[in-house]
C-alpha cells in the first residue's frame, strides 16, 4: 500500500530559526495533508494540497507540494515557542482512509 | 464547537479485562476511526467505520474489536486487555467522501494503561 516517509524525526531549533520538514512517497499522491500536535495533545488538522507545485501559507507557515506530487514541505520561518510540537503529513489512501507519516518533532531553544 | 470526545483521559485496566474506550462526535460525521500512538511508532490505524453497523479493519486490529450502533458513537473494545495495548488511544472522525478537504477532526485521547 501506499507509504509515505516523513524527515527529519526530530529538529531542534534556536527560536528565530527557521523549521522545514519533508514527506516523500514512492507513487504519486492524490493529495497530502498536514496535522499539528502539541505535547500532550492531538492532531490538528493543518491544511491539505490537492495540485501540482501547489504552495499554500498560513501567517508562518508554509505548505509546498512537489510538481510530480510525490513530495512535500512544511516550512517555518523565524520559529516561535507555540510552534513546539509534533508535524505530520497524511495522504488520503483510499475510500476516506487517511496513512499518516512518522512525524518531526520540533523543539525549540527559547 | 465541534467536537469529538472521548470518555476517558486516563485509564488503568488489569490485564485480561475487558476495556471499553467510547467516542461521541457532534458533528453528524459519517466516518469514524480508532487509532493507536505509540513513541516511534505513530498514528496506527485499529479500526474505522463507514457508516453505523459497519466496520473495517486497520493496519493493527489484532486483540480488538468495535462497535457502531449509532452514527454519533463509535467503540473500541479490548476483549482481553494485555500489557502491549498499553498506548495512547485517538478517535477521529470526517465527513464522508469530503474527509480529505477537512481532514480529520481527533478526540482528546484516551492513554490507558495495563497493569
Amino acid at each position: 500500500g501506499q507509504q509515505v516517509m516523513q524527515i527529519p524525526q526530530y529538529q531542534h531549533v534556536q527560536e528565530g530559526e527557521d523549521f522545514t520538514t519533508y514527506c516523500n512517497s514512492s507513487t504519486t499522491l492524490s493529495n497530502i495533508q498536514w496535522y499539528k500536535q502539541r505535547p500532550g495533545g492531538h492532531p490538528v488538522f493543518l491544511i491539505q494540497l490537492v495540485k501540482s507545485g501547489e504552495v499554500k501559507k498560513q501567517k508562518r507557515l508554509t505548505f509546498q507540494f512537489g510538481e510530480a506530487k510525490k513530495n512535500s514541505s512544511l516550512h517555518i520561518t523565524a520559529t516561535q515557542t507555540t510552534d513546539v510540537g509534533t508535524y505530520f503529513c497524511a495522504l488520503y489512501s483510499s475510500a476516506s482512509k487517511i496513512i499518516f507519516g512518522s512525524g518531526t518533532r520540533l523543539s525549540i531553544r527559547p | 464547537d465541534v467536537k469529538v470526545t472521548q470518555s476517558s483521559r486516563y485509564l488503568v485496566k488489569r490485564t485480561g479485562e475487558k476495556v471499553f474506550l467510547e467516542c461521541v462526535q457532534d458533528m453528524d460525521h459519517e466516518n469514524m476511526f480508532w487509532y493507536r500512538q505509540d513513541p516511534g511508532l505513530g498514528l496506527r490505524l485499529i479500526y474505522f467505520s463507514y457508516d453505523v453497523k459497519m466496520k473495517e479493519k486497520g493496519d493493527i486490529p489484532e486483540g480488538y474489536s468495535v462497535s457502531r450502533e449509532k452514527k454519533e458513537r463509535f467503540s473500541l473494545i479490548l476483549e482481553s486487555a494485555s500489557t502491549n495495548q498499553t498506548s495512547m488511544y485517538l478517535c477521529a472522525s470526517s465527513l464522508k467522501d469530503r474527509g480529505f478537504d477537512y481532514g480529520y477532526t481527533f478526540g482528546s485521547g484516551t492513554r490507558l494503561t495495563v497493569v
